[in-house]
């Protein structure tokens, strides 16, 4: 079955920083990329999306990119503000299947 | 508009009681999903229900865990026989199809005493 590998699992950066997480997946089958993040107590929240039909997305202070041949994909965050802080995760849905299999997540701190 | 919302929030149970987790999803979502997570881990997939079709159950760790969705809204997951291990935040997620974005709720903390 699909795996995902992320990391790293803590990131701490100042504030105005880029950060860059990165996760693998091993199901070439799978076609659909979402990035989550979750604030203490509360569910996770998405915060971009990829297709595997597409490389690069953006929306204002995120982007995620997608290596279909490499089988791994990266969230980065520009411009990094208190408020980034929070766990992210990377998850996978393979086979057209609605099921998410999720990374381990990352802590990322930012520090004002 | 209304997110997916489940009850209790809080539960606290003795080992070897049977427990009853509520998830409420967003009005119009065919498709239904509870995931696990432990403290500090990633979410993991227990199954789900899109609507009239097999559920995927593929993601539950043993026969004591159990799902139904009443009428193609409404979700009860129930864990039997409770053990130690259970102890987790379980966390329901909606979305209007599969492979769409889903939408998760504030999840129930379970702690089998």
């Amino acid at each position: 079955g699909e795996n995902v590998e992320q990391h790293p699992s803590t990131l701490s950066v100042q504030e105005g920083d880029s950060a860059v997480i990165k996760c693998t997946y091993s199901d070439s089958a799978s076609n659909y990329f979402p990035w989550y993040k979750q604030e203490l107590g509360k569910g996770p929240q998405l915060i971009i999306d990829i297709r595997s039909n597409v490389g690069e997305k953006k929306d204002q202070r995120i982007a995620v990119t997608l290596n279909k041949t490499a089988k791994h994909f990266s969230l980065h965050i520009t411009e990094t503000q208190p408020e980034d802080s929070a766990v992210y995760f990377c998850a996978a849905s393979p086979n057209q299947g609605g099921k998410l299999i999720f990374g381990q997540g990352t802590e990322l701190s930012v520090k004002p | 508009g209304a997110g997916v919302s489940q009850s209790p929030s809080n539960k606290v149970t003795e080992k070897g009681k049977d427990v009853e987790l509520r998830c409420d999803p967003i009005s119009g979502h065919t498709a239904l999903y509870w995931y696990r997570q432990s403290l500090g881990q990633g979410l993991e997939f227990l199954i789900y229900f899109q609507g009239n079709s097999a559920p995927d159950k593929s993601g539950l760790p043993s026969d004591r865990f159990s799902a139904e969705r009443t009428g193609g809204s409404v979700s009860t997951l129930t864990i039997q026989r409770t053990q130690q291990e259970d102890s987790a935040v379980y966390l329901c997620a909606s979305s209007f199809r599969i492979n769409n974005e889903q939408f998760f709720g504030p999840g129930t903390r379970l702690t089998v005493l």
